[in-house]
């Protein structure tokens, strides 16, 4: 099982609607868990921390689940600005921070 | 706001010359991280450092060196560029010392370089 996966999509999401993606992980010891966004050409953004109480930023939320070892997030009434690529990062066993490979996400107009 | 700055956007190289790639931080962070971004292959970590002077090996360090000579500069060194090292080169901050690699990193905007 590899450390962290996602399914890479695309997921095609007509605009107003909710998506949700998930992100699983193999170290039933990671700690720190985080969603980025990636526009096309640009850098990695943090998009928010995922605590293990969950967490929610206006339309978006995410949650952990220890049990199945894996997180997800979640965006409500969706924009075509969402449009991107999202990705998860875990702790790993050697405590670095490992990312996912990102799952891409088009709103259709 | 946490700022992470790359020396070029854009970088056009030979195969065999040396290249520099600068990453600052001006957030006193404690961490600093080299990756790489291929389509299909995510972010591949490099090179990292928790102090100044300190460096550990990434996933993929051959054919890389790094630098840390001040706490909020971290260099990328290609020592001979070759043409499988075109890619998007990320550098990435976090706060904290060494052992505490849990924090959030946040990210310069990059480096597209192209070997030919």
């Amino acid at each position: 099982r590899k450390e962290v996966e996602q399914d890479p999509g695309p997921f095609n999401v007509p605009e107003g609607a909710t998506v949700a993606f998930n992100c699983t992980y193999s170290n039933s010891a990671s700690q720190s868990f985080f969603w980025y966004r990636q526009d096309c050409r640009k850098e990695p953004k943090l998009l928010m921390s995922v605590y293990s109480s969950g967490n929610e930023d206006g339309r978006f939320t995410a949650q952990l689940n220890r049990a199945s070892q894996y997180i997800s997030l979640l965006i409500r009434d969706s924009k075509l600005s969402d449009s991107a690529t999202y990705l998860c990062a875990v702790n790993g066993r050697d405590d670095k921070i490992i990312f996912g490979k990102g799952t891409r996400l088009h709103i259709l107009p | 706001d946490v700022k992470v700055t790359q020396s070029s956007r854009y970088l056009v190289k030979r195969t065999g010359e040396k290249v520099f790639l600068e990453c600052v931080q001006d957030m006193d962070h404690e961490n600093m991280f080299w990756y790489r971004q291929d389509p299909g292959l995510g972010l591949r970590l490099i090179y990292f450092s928790y102090d100044v002077k300190m460096k550990e090996k990434g996933d993929i360090p051959e054919g890389y060196s790094v630098s840390r000579e001040k706490k909020e500069r971290f260099s990328l060194i290609l020592e001979s560029a070759s043409t499988n090292q075109t890619s998007m080169y990320l550098c990435a901050s976090s706060i904290g010392g060494e052992g505490s690699s849990y924090n959030e990193q946040f990210f310069g905007p990059g480096t597209r370089l192209t070997v030919l």
